[in-house]
């Protein structure tokens, strides 16, 4: 039962260069997330993803964009990335019926951004 | 805005019991969650708690909820070196959002 997949698990990137985040999930779930954690600041909100065809913004959308490709697949796109973009980057996903479905996390990505 | 706070180490003694505490601001909160990261790992659900309880008892886990005061706490009963970890309190905050902590380290030592 894989649950929620990441990849890359670790990427370097230079500043300027782009890159996609790949999440997919085999639960079935509607909603999904990304975050990014940063030492000391827990997890921020970036793009969530309510039902397949809609995408909202977060706490902290400047300089990603996302898509919701179908319903498994929820990616994240870094399209000049910048040092302070280093961080830790989690998928979730839950599954909206009543307000007491948990969010299931991947294992995150650790991007590096030189 | 709505802000979710803890304290960031603790630092206990293996067979003894930890205690987590959180506050939390936002009072529309209906679920309260505790999840736990290990090293190089994602975020594991430990348990929650619904708005209106003001206490959950599970295995070695109790949450206990005081909603005037906007205070939840974890506490882990018989700590292991396995309990090492980070433990994230999060508060549902609107529809289909979470407000996550900063996370408490626990270390657990012999």
């Amino acid at each position: 039962n894989a649950g929620v997949t990441q990849t890359p698990k670790f990427q370097v990137l230079k500043t300027g260069q782009s890159m996609t985040l790949q999440c997919a999930q085999d639960m079935n779930h509607n909603s999904m997330y990304w975050y990014r954690q940063d030492p000391g600041m827990g997890l921020r909100l970036i793009y969530y993803s309510a039902s397949e065809g809609t995408t909202d913004k977060g706490e902290v959308p400047n300089g990603y964009n996302v898509s919701r490709l179908n319903k498994r697949e929820f990616s994240l796109r870094l399209e000049s990335a910048a040092p302070s973009q280093t961080s830790v980057y989690f998928c979730a996903s839950r599954y909206v019926r009543g307000s007491n479905q948990p969010q299931h996390f991947g294992d995150g990505t650790r991007l590096s951004i030189l | 805005g709505e802000d979710v706070e803890q304290s960031l180490f603790l630092s206990v003694r293996e067979g003894d019991s930890s205690v987590i505490n959180c506050t939390y601001t936002d009072s529309s909160s209906t679920y309260l969650y505790w999840y736990k990261q290990e090293p190089g790992a994602g975020l594991q659900l430990l348990t929650y708690i619904f708005s209106n309880m003001d206490m959950k008892q599970d295995q070695r886990l109790t949450v206990l909820l005081n909603k005037k005061d906007k205070h939840l706490s974890l506490r882990i009963a018989d700590t292991q070196t396995g309990d090492s970890a980070i433990y994230f309190c999060a508060a549902s905050g609107g529809y289909n959002k979470l407000i996550f902590g900063a996370g408490t380290r626990l270390a657990v030592h012999p």
